[in-house]
């Protein structure tokens, strides 16, 4: 079970909408997280089952999907969002897998 | 306040043994599943090694099965990560994550993610 991200680099301004693609290699219902990554930093969790936020996290951040298909939406980036986020199939726990990541940059 | 704290990272030279450890507060250690989870200089995140929620088992990726070690001592709140025979390729930063979960309805599988993450600890293998 391999899931893969997509695009691997995002360039975007404050206020654009931005969605992140991960496609798992075979259905995984909706056990797909997300997390974000900034420099010298660990992740960050922020969805579980595809579209539950995390308490706390801000609602520009969305999830959706389910089978082999899933999307992390940020409705509205801001300063802090830039970072890199990473999906995680966690159907086969406790053998898990992350995507490759997509790194979201200041255009 | 939850939290983890890895420990044990430095050179080693390939083919030499490192043991991280993982010290853990702030909540019941006992009755957590505990994970490492690895990343490469400049990479993406790689699973390395875990427990399972119930039955206590263990599981490892291929890249390092026969090589890593994962335990836990739940009278120190500590998890462990032995590594062997160490390879250029084991260079990364290491964390400890504790499984965190969301049981969905009797007979699903529960939604599992990754929270919170320690700090990490660089494990570099050269010559």
């Amino acid at each position: 079970f391999e899931v893969t991200q997509s695009p691997s680099t995002l360039s975007a301004s404050v206020g654009d909408r931005v969605t992140i693609t991960c496609r798992a290699s075979h259905s995984i219902s909706s056990y797909l997280n997300w997390y974000q990554q900034k420099p010298g930093k660990p992740p960050k969790f922020l969805i579980y089952g595809a579209s539950t936020l995390q308490n706390g996290v801000p609602s520009r951040f969305s999830g959706s999907g389910s089978g082999t298909e899933f999307t992390l939406t940020i409705s509205s980036l801001q300063p802090e969002d830039f970072a890199t986020y990473y999906c995680q199939q966690s159907y086969t726990f406790p053998k898990v897998s992350f995507g490759g990541g997509t790194k979201v940059e200041i255009k | 306040e939850v939290q983890l704290v890895e420990s044990g990272g430095g050179p080693v030279q390939p083919g030499g043994s490192l043991r991280l450890a993982c010290a853990a507060s702030g909540f019941t250690f006992s009755n957590f599943a505990m994970a490492w989870v690895r990343q490469a200089p400049g990479k993406g995140l790689e699973w390395v090694s875990g427990f399972s929620r119930r039955d206590n088992n263990t599981y490892y990726a291929d890249s390092v099965k026969g090589r890593f070690t994962i335990s836990r001592d739940n009278s120190k709140n500590t998890l462990y990560l032995q590594m062997n025979s160490l390879r250029v390729e084991d260079t990364a930063v290491y964390y400890c994550a504790r499984v965190s979960y969301y049981d969905i309805l009797p007979g699903y599988q529960p939604y599992v993610w990754f929270d919170p993450w320690g700090q990490g600890t660089l494990v570099t293998v050269s010559s």
